[in-house]
């Protein structure tokens, strides 16, 4: 596989559920992101990670919680979700955080919570 | 304010004619690097072109152009002969210093709707 993965691609929860979404990229990048995005809404940058280390949380909801084992894989932890949180959840990596780097994204995890 | 501007929520453009979408953009920072990016049906979002700010001349990527004009802070993305796969959202991106973080940060605009008719 090559590029930036996401599962699941699909995902309905109810506000009480625990779930997890995977990213996993096979670019050998060392930065990687999760994004909300919401209908008509710009990108929204939730957390960052650099060489497994979170460098950026910018003001999520604590029921959001990331984790990086290593420089290949993310998750993104939900816990008592509202409805407010239904979204495009994507994912993606940089080969560092200077500023001339693309990020290359994931086909994202589309999230409803009923 | 905003820091990416894209003025156009839907554009239409017919096939194999060029279409211009625009980019206005915000920052002090000396250095910074601009994005396009194209976002399909399916989710995915696509890297198309990219324009750093001490670039002379303009970013070019087969049928994607990036008219860079600096002191007037715009990035218009411009198409040439479109065709109908070219029908997606498309996001204007700059990155540039995350002012009270620390790495530059990749900021999108709200995104145009290109609809190429056939």
């Amino acid at each position: 596989e090559t590029g930036v993965t996401q599962t699941p691609r699909h995902l309905v929860m109810g506000m009480t559920n625990k779930k997890s979404l995977k990213c996993e990229q096979h670019l050998g990048h060392n930065a990687m992101y999760w994004y909300k995005q919401s209908a008509k809404k710009p990108l929204e940058l939730m957390f960052v990670y650099n060489f497994k280390e979170q460098t950026e949380n910018n003001s999520v909801p604590s029921r959001f919680s990331p984790e990086c084992p290593n420089s290949s894989h993310l998750f993104l932890h939900l816990h008592t979700l509202q409805p407010e949180d239904s979204a495009l959840y994507l994912c993606a990596s940089s080969q560092d955080l200077t500023s001339n780097n693309e990020q290359f994204f994931g086909p994202g995890t589309r999230l409803t919570v009923l | 304010a905003q820091k990416i501007t894209q003025t156009q929520p839907g554009m239409f453009v017919q096939e194999k004619e060029a279409v211009t979408l625009d980019c206005t953009y915000d920052t002090s920072d000396q250095s910074y690097g601009l994005f396009w990016y194209k976002q399909p049906s399916s989710g995915e979002m696509i890297f198309l072109i990219y324009q750093g700010s001490y670039d002379e001349q303009n970013a070019t990527e087969g049928r994607y152009s990036l008219n860079f004009q600096k002191a007037r802070k715009s990035a218009n993305l411009v198409i040439s002969a479109s065709h109908l796969g070219d029908s997606a959202m498309y996001f204007c991106a700059m990155r540039d210093w995350n002012s009270g973080g620390s790495n530059y940060k990749l900021t999108f605009g709200k995104g145009t709707l290109l609809t190429v008719n056939p």
